[in-house]
C-alpha cells in the first residue's frame, strides 16, 4: 500500500514551546490531508483537514491558532502546536487518500503517529 | 458520515478464523465500507474495503449483506500478530473516517 511518513516519531518539549509534526506522503500526491490526535485509551478524533494550497478546516472545539496547519506542497503538511500545555500530550495521526489515475479517491493511509509529550 | 457498531472484544485462537462483525443500518448508497486495525501505539493500517461486492485480498475477506446493513471481516488464520484494534467505517471516497470504539481482537496460543 501508499505509504504516509511522520516526523518525529516522539518528542517531549517543554511547557510553552511550539512544536512541529511533519506529514509526508511518500510515493503519492494528496491535495488533503487529515489531522488526527488520540488520547490514551480512547479512538481517534479528527483535529483538522488540510488543504494544498488553501487554509486547512478545523473540527469544532480545535483552536486553529494553537495548532497551525501548513500544507504548502501536494506531499507535505505540517502541524504547529503552539505553546504547547500538558494537556496537548497526545498521539497525532496524519492520514491521505490516494486517487486513480482519473483523480477518484481510492484508499486512505495513516502515518505512523507522533507522540507528543509535553513536560 | 453513517455510523457503526461493532461488539468491543472478541477473542479468536491462534490459527483459528477470526470473524469481526460490523453493523452499519444506515449507510447510504455511496458510502463504501472500510476496515482498519491498530496495534497499541502505532498508526491505523488499511486492511480492505468494499462497496457492495465481497472483497478479498492478501490480508482478509469483506462480506457486505445484500442490504449493505451489516458486514463482516474475516481473517482466515489468525495469528498473535493480528492481536489489535479493528475499525469498521463506513464513508464516501475522499471525506474524513469517523472511527468509533472499534473491536478490541484478542488472538491466544
Amino acid at each position: 500500500g501508499a505509504v504516509v511518513s511522520q516526523h518525529p516519531s516522539r518528542v517531549i518539549c517543554k511547557s510553552g514551546t511550539s512544536v512541529k509534526i511533519e506529514c509526508r506522503s511518500l510515493d503519492f500526491q494528496a491535495t488533503t490531508m487529515f489531522w488526527y490526535r488520540q488520547f490514551p485509551k480512547q479512538s481517534l478524533m479528527l483535529m483538522a483537514t488540510s488543504n494544498e494550497g488553501s487554509k486547512a478546516t478545523y473540527e469544532q472545539g480545535v483552536e486553529k491558532d494553537k495548532f497551525l496547519i501548513n500544507h504548502a506542497s501536494l506531499t507535505l503538511s505540517t502541524l504547529t502546536v503552539t505553546s504547547a500545555h500538558p494537556e496537548d500530550s497526545s498521539f497525532y495521526i496524519c492520514s491521505a487518500w490516494t486517487s486513480n489515475v482519473v483523480g477518484v479517491r481510492e484508499t486512505q493511509y495513516f502515518g505512523p503517529g507522533t507522540r507528543l509529550l509535553v513536560l | 458520515d453513517a455510523k457503526t457498531t461493532q461488539p468491543p472484544s472478541m477473542d479468536c485462537a491462534e490459527g483459528r478464523a477470526a470473524n469481526l462483525p460490523c453493523n452499519h443500518s444506515t449507510i447510504s448508497g455511496n458510502e463504501y465500507v472500510y476496515w482498519y486495525r491498530q496495534i497499541h501505539s502505532q498508526g491505523p493500517q488499511y486492511i480492505i474495503h468494499g462497496l457492495k461486492n465481497n472483497e478479498t485480498n492478501e490480508m482478509a475477506s469483506l462480506i457486505i449483506t445484500e442490504d449493505r446493513k451489516s458486514s463482516t471481516l474475516i481473517l482466515p488464520h489468525a495469528t498473535l500478530r493480528d492481536t489489535a484494534v479493528y475499525y469498521c467505517i463506513v464513508s464516501s471516497p475522499g471525506n474524513m473516517l469517523t472511527f468509533g470504539g472499534g473491536t478490541r481482537l484478542m488472538v491466544k496460543p
